[in-house]
Parts: structure tokens; sequence; C-alpha cells
């Protein structure tokens, strides 16, 4: 059982289009965040949601809207997509409080955008 | 606020060698946690080991141990016996208290780390 899940792992498209990914965790956790890592392999958190609420957004553009339907899913939408976005998105959850603290992470998305 | 830095891009080891990965951080907080995540080609994040800034004792899992340095704001991992599997990308990374409900995870710039056979 894969504990944190995003699709698609690849994803391609064009400038101006909209485009969704998806994440979901199976572990019970509370908090689930978006990152973004860069093409430098530079990794900085976009999004946080506690138990469904909007907890951190980084100063992310607002063409990048996510959305949590319950605390099991968070999904990211990109509106008129840019060149500059393209890069690795990593969804990833983590517990609330306890002895099981850190992130788990998926397996990341690849955006390409043309 | 929270920076974390690793001053080595990359880092070149012979297999079955050692090799130590430096860290530093820079905060204010008390209490925090301080993780090492191994990304290979496969762009998998997966935790390397972890540590806890109130435990004076250094963390230690198999291979993998790290050296905290709590004053000096330092955390550096060190690989024994080194493997072929272990060429990656290598992440320091700070979390504030899970008291905290945002428990943003500020990662380091990342060390290259290929093992030579």
């Amino acid at each position: 059982d894969t504990a944190v899940s995003q699709t698609p792992k690849y994803l391609v498209t064009q400038m101006g289009n909209d485009k969704s990914i998806k994440c979901e965790q199976n572990l019970g956790h509370d908090t689930m965040y978006w990152y973004k890592q860069d093409s430098k392999k530079f990794l900085k958190i976009m999004f946080s949601y506690n138990n469904k609420e909007l907890i951190i957004n980084e100063t992310v553009p607002n063409r990048f809207s996510p959305k949590s339907p319950d605390k099991a899913h968070l999904n990211l939408h990109i509106n008129s997509l840019e060149l500059g976005d393209s890069a690795v998105y990593f969804c990833a959850s983590s517990p609330t409080g306890g002895d099981d603290y850190g992130y788990t992470f998926g397996s990341g998305t690849r955006l390409t955008v043309v | 606020a929270q920076t974390v830095t690793q001053s080595q891009p990359e880092m070149s080891v012979q297999e079955a060698e050692t090799v130590t990965l430096s860290c530093t951080y820079d905060t204010s907080e008390n209490n925090y946690y301080l993780f090492w995540y191994k990304q290979p080609p496969s762009r998998q994040m997966i935790l390397v080991i972890r540590q806890e800034a109130y435990k004076q004792q250094n963390a230690t899992e198999n291979r993998f141990s790290v050296n905290f340095q709590k004053a000096a704001k330092s955390f550096s991992l060190k690989i024994s016996d080194s493997q072929l599997g272990d060429t990656a990308m290598y992440f320091c990374a700070f979390m504030t208290s899970w008291m905290d409900s945002s428990y943003k995870l500020i990662f380091g710039s990342g060390t290259r780390l290929l093992v030579r056979p």
C-alpha cells in the first residue's frame, strides 16, 4: 500500500492550460503539504493544510489553488500555466504530534510546461 | 527566519569508505527537529535519519549517524561503509516543534553524493 500517492507522475502541457495534480494519503495524518522542487533541486513549501484548513500559504501566485475535500486528500490546481511552473511537485503528510514526527513524501509529479 | 545551509554542492567517496556531509542551520527556537533526506535518481524523498533538538545523544540508523552540535547549530551526516546505492542527493532539513500546527520543513540546497566503485 502506497502511503502518499500522487497522480499523475508526469505531466506535459502547453502554456496557458489548466491542470490538476491529485494527492492522497492513507496514513491517517492530519496535515498535508505541497512542495515545489525547482530545476536546481531546491525544495520549498507552497501550502500546508491541517484537517482541511489552510495553515501555510507561502506567497504562491494565486494561479495555484489547493483543495482539500477531506484530511486524506490535498489536490493542487494550476491555472494559466507558465514556463516557470515547470518543476517537480511533491505532496507530503505528517501526523499531529506524537513520537512519529516528520514528513512522508509522495513520489513527486514532474510538470513540464512547453 | 530559519535557514539551512549545506556548503558542499557535490561530494565523492570510494565504495566502503566513510563520508561526512555538512549542514548548519539558523534558528532562535529551542525545540525543533532535524532531518536528513535522500533523493536518489528515482526522485523519491527518503527519510535517512532524524534528531530531536532536546536529545543530546546523536541519532544512529545502521550505517548512518549524525553529529549534532546544538550550540554550534551544526548537524552533519556520516555515512560509513559507503555503498553504490548511497549515490543520491542528500538534503538536510529543519522543522519546528510539532506542537505548532504549521510544521514547516525547511530544506538546505542539497549535496550530491557520488559513490565510486
